[in-house]
């Protein structure tokens, strides 16, 4: 079965400063994986998936994320964090031809000026 | 604008009573699936289709039904509420062939859901 792990409920980075959010994850076949944001009150919104092809996945608003096979662990970073970066952050995998996807319990990202 | 749509918004319920919560996407997407957001618990799967007239269950399908009589509808039935099913319900659609999004979902708004 899958499964997915966020390290950190919480995280806070000063305006300007790197965003790191850690998302290992367990799946016996080769995975696709992905990173929503939510913002409060809404929907979760797509930020970047990885597929099996290229291991940097870029996403929108200057996020990437990097898929590890060795660490099983797909983290994701932005260089400069701004406040409109405040949210909450979920790392999600779905198996290859799977059905379900199955999400982290998140991270809030929280952003300090 | 397209998208998936989630009614009502808002909506309490006492003990014991029994609602629908629809979810209606015009996107033409294969599957459908509803979760259920709870602090620190992240999204849990209650039930999923992948198709008009096929459902099957997710992680934490009791005190639920669903029906997809369209591929367009996908309502969620709470047949008793309880307090414990006080949450945040999103409905999500992803269409498999669409390779630009790579089975990302497409989520609605939510609906916050209150039993006393």
């Amino acid at each position: 079965a899958q499964s997915v792990t966020q390290l950190g409920s919480h995280v806070s980075v000063s305006e300007g400063a790197l965003v790191l959010l850690r998302c290992n994850y367990s799946s016996s076949v080769p995975p696709y994986l992905f990173w929503y944001v939510q913002y409060p009150n809404q929907g979760l919104q797509l930020l970047l998936k990885y597929t099996s092809a290229a291991t940097l996945v870029k996403g929108i608003n200057d996020f990437e994320a990097e898929f590890k096979k060795s660490e099983t662990s797909f983290h994701l970073t932005k260089p400069s964090a701004h406040m409109s970066d405040a949210a909450e952050y979920f790392c999600a995998v779905i198996n290859t031809g799977g059905f379900k996807t199955i999400f982290g319990a998140g991270t809030r990202l929280f952003v300090k000026a | 604008n397209a998208g998936v749509t989630q009614t009502p918004k808002f909506q309490v319920l006492k003990t014991g009573q029994s609602m629908t919560l629809q979810c209606a996407q015009d996107m033409n997407h294969e599957y459908m699936s509803w979760y259920r957001q709870d602090p620190g618990m992240g999204l849990r799967l209650i039930h999923y289709s992948v198709g008009a007239g096929i459902t099957d269950q997710g992680e934490v399908p009791n005190g639920y039904n669903v029906s997809r009589s369209t591929t367009e509808d996908f309502p969620l039935r709470l047949l008793s509420a309880a307090p414990s099913q006080t949450s945040v319900y999103f409905c999500a659609s992803r269409d498999p062939r669409d390779t630009q999004r790579n089975y990302g979902y497409t989520f609605g708004s939510g609906t916050r859901l209150t039993v006393v």
